[in-house]
């Protein structure tokens, strides 16, 4: 059974801190992806990597950086976080059974 | 980039009765269509998937159609239960990569 784990399930922070949200998966998959919830307008997608190293802009990626130095771990990163940034984020891997989700962090920022 | 429109953003039923959750997509080249389940304070969970060699498919009560010409797909519950209340997520990709959600159902089943 995929286990994607997030190391944090809530999280407050102050406006302009670094924020790091870790994301972990244990099964070898090489496509890791980083997505926010918000209400009426569903899972959006920041940043997703194919592999150690790599990394690819979503939909809204403005704001965000993210970091993938070993292959189980993606490290989405909030150089300065802001009000607007709070929302519930969502780490996905992806294997043979399609998308597995983390049980996400709700980051508040005030 | 693709672009999924969900519909309608919230759904109420009676026990037993159907529900029907629909999706738009925007690029022809999308061939991956899986639906989501989100139980309150959870998760998503895949609860079935179609491609788009297949028309329909079905598991037990749940079924998901899909029209490629007209790029629409839907998700169909049958008898639905209380336990059926969540959010509902519909998406679209290529191969499974860098999937693309539409907004979300919430379908409550009223006992």
């Amino acid at each position: 059974d995929v286990k994607v784990t997030q190391s944090s399930r809530y999280l407050v922070k102050r406006t302009g801190e670094k924020v790091f949200l870790e994301c972990v998966q244990d099964m070898d998959h090489e496509n890791m992806f980083w997505y926010r919830q918000d209400p009426g307008l569903g899972l959006r997608l920041i940043y997703f990597s194919y592999d150690v190293k790599m990394k690819e802009k979503g939909d809204i990626p403005e704001g965000y950086s993210v970091s993938r130095e070993k292959k189980e771990r993606f490290s989405l990163i909030l150089e300065s976080a802001s009000t607007n940034q709070t929302s519930m984020y969502l780490c996905a891997s992806i294997g043979n059974y399609g998308y597995t989700f983390g049980s996400g962090t709700r980051l508040t920022v005030v | 980039g693709e672009n999924v429109e969900q519909h309608p953003s919230t759904l109420s039923v009676q026990e037993g009765d159907s529900a029907v959750i629909k999706c738009t997509y925007s690029d022809s080249a999308s061939n991956y269509f899986p639906w989501y389940k989100q139980e309150l304070g959870k998760r998503p969970q895949l609860i079935i998937d179609i491609r788009s060699n297949v028309g329909e498919k079905k598991d037990q009560r749940i079924a998901v159609t899909l029209n490629k010409t007209a790029k629409h797909f839907s998700l169909h519950i049958t008898e639905t239960q209380p336990e059926d209340s969540a959010v509902y997520f519909c998406a679209a990709s290529m191969e499974a990569n860098d999937m693309r959600f539409g907004a979300g159902t919430r379908l409550t089943v009223k006992p």
